[in-house]
C-alpha cells in the first residue's frame, strides 16, 4: 500500500499562474482533506470531502478550488496564484465521514509563488 | 482559529530523558489526537484519546487528558534520537460535522545525543 500520495513534491509558480495539486489514496477511505502549513504553524484546513461527490470549505478556502474526482482522488486547484499561497500543502484521508478520526497524511507539496 | 495550543514551543533534552509536552484547548471536545512530524515530512498519527478517557498508553508514549482543565499531556519516555520531530495536538469538537479536527502550532522536540 502506498497510502496517500501527492504530486508534485515541489513547485515554483509566478504570480497569476494556475496549477493543480494531485492527491490519491489507496486505503478505500471515505474522507479526504487539503491542508496548508506555514512556517512555525500548525495545519489549517482548506477544503475537505466527506464522501465521493461532496466537498466543503474549511478554515482558509479563499483562492482555492477542489474536485473529488472519485473515491481515491482529491485535487486542489489554484486558479491565480498569489505570494500569500506560498506554503507546504498536505493531503490527508480518513476512513470515517465525521472528520474526527485518525488522519493519514501524504508527504506534502512545497509551493513557492514568486 | 487554533483550538489547541502546545507548550513549550520548543524542547531540547538529552537522549534517554523523558519529554513532556502539553496541549491546552478552549472548548469542549470529542477527542484529542497527537501527531508527529519529522522534518520535511507529513504528519503521522500517534494516539487518540476520547473525552471520556483519562489516560492512554502506546509503547513509550503516555497521553493524559484532563477535561476539567481543558488540557492534555504527551509523555515520551526514554527518548531516542529518532524522537526528534515536531509534535502536534489536534482536537475534535462535539456535535459538529462541519468542524473537523483543528491542529495546534506544535512543539519542536530535539534530542541531544
Amino acid at each position: 500500500n502506498a497510502g496517500v500520495t501527492q504530486t508534485p513534491k515541489f513547485q515554483v509558480l509566478k504570480t497569476g499562474q494556475s496549477m493543480t495539486l494531485q492527491c490519491a489514496q489507496d486505503m478505500n477511505h471515505n474522507s479526504m482533506y487539503w491542508y496548508r502549513q506555514d512556517p512555525g504553524m500548525g495545519l489549517r484546513l482548506i477544503y475537505y470531502s466527506a464522501s465521493e461527490g461532496t466537498t466543503d470549505k474549511g478554515e482558509v478556502p479563499n483562492g482555492y478550488n477542489v474536485s473529488r474526482l472519485n473515491k481515491r482522488e482529491f485535487s486542489l486547484r489554484l486558479e491565480s496564484a498569489a505570494p500569500s499561497q506560498t506554503s507546504v500543502y498536505f493531503c490527508a484521508s480518513s476512513s470515517g465521514t465525521g472528520g474526527q478520526d485518525t488522519q493519514y497524511f501524504g508527504p506534502g507539496t512545497r509551493l513557492t509563488v514568486l | 482559529s487554533q483550538q489547541g495550543e502546545e507548550d513549550p514551543q520548543a524542547l531540547s533534552i538529552q537522549e534517554g530523558e523523558n519529554a513532556t509536552m502539553n496541549c491546552s484547548y478552549k472548548t469542549s471536545i470529542n477527542n484529542l489526537q497527537w501527531y508527529r512530524q519529522n522534518s520535511g515530512r507529513g504528519l503521522v498519527h500517534l494516539i487518540l484519546i476520547r473525552s471520556n478517557e483519562r489516560e492512554k498508553h502506546s509503547g513509550r508514549l503516555r497521553v493524559t487528558l484532563d477535561t476539567s482543565k481543558k488540557s492534555s499531556s504527551l509523555l515520551i519516555t526514554a527518548s531516542r534520537a529518532a524522537d526528534t520531530a515536531s509534535y502536534f495536538c489536534a482536537t475534535g469538537k462535539p456535535y459538529s460535522s462541519a468542524s473537523k479536527i483543528i491542529f495546534g502550532s506544535g512543539t519542536r522536540l530535539s534530542i541531544r545525543p
